[in-house]
């Protein structure tokens, strides 16, 4: 099945820096969502993109579509404990997760 | 409450048991889907159907047989399993199969061990 690459698979800060994870395709995306699983939960959509160069914000977290709408990117300022998780992208229209950025925050 | 209810949360069975596990969801969608998390790995797709006809099945090992008797209710029954069948089965739903805009809501998990 198709699936689209994170990187990085893993990233642990310290509380108060900041995160990114990217989200990369080999083909052009119609659109993009992204996904964040707490440890022992479920996967809980947090936001879809669509447009060429789109950026969303959701308070600290950042969500941008590449030009080429081939790539997207999720960047957490100034993280905090209740970040931690695995962030997952999707490409939708084709119900395929990306491979996962599992994200520790040190206090 | 994410409006798709999955039973049972935990289940132990040996390789030469048979289970079922029963998805259901209460948003009036009509694609209903079981995903495979295993430690370390991505969310891997086994099933999805569409308003109660298999559309996609991504390669699995016939152990596992999906059974959907309506929108709302989705199973997987499972058969003489391996131990690295011991994962997290996600059943998650969506408005339609693949239109753009569906947002995939998923249950809280079924956790399998298989001894």
């Amino acid at each position: 099945g198709q699936q689209v690459m994170q990187i990085p698979q893993y990233q642990h800060v310290q509380e108060g820096e900041d995160f990114t994870t990217y989200c990369n395709s080999s083909t052009t995306l119609s659109n993009i969502q992204w996904y964040k699983q707490r440890p022992g939960g479920h996967p809980v959509f947090l936001i879809q993109l669509v447009k060429s160069g789109e950026v969303k914000k959701q308070k600290r977290l950042t969500f941008q579509f590449g030009e080429a709408k081939k790539n997207s990117s999720l960047h957490i300022t100034a993280t905090q404990t209740t970040d931690v998780g695995t962030y997952f992208c999707a490409p939708q229209n084709q119900f395929y997760f990306g491979t996962g950025t599992s994200l520790t925050v040190i206090p | 409450e994410t409006g798709v209810t999955q039973t049972p949360r935990h289940l132990v069975m040996g390789m030469t048991n048979k289970k079922s596990l029963k998805c259901e969801q209460h948003l009036g969608h009509n694609a209903m889907y079981w995903y495979k998390q295993s430690a370390k790995k991505p969310l891997e797709l086994m099933f999805v159907y569409s308003l109660e006809e298999r559309v996609e099945n991504n390669s699995v090992p016939s152990r596992f047989s999906p059974e959907c008797p309506n929108s709302s209710h989705l199973f997987l029954h499972l058969h003489t399993l391996q131990p690295e069948d011991s994962a997290l089965y996600l059943c998650a739903s969506s408005l339609d199969r693949a239109s753009s805009g569906n947002t995939i809501y998923f249950g809280e998990g079924s956790w399998l061990t298989v001894v």
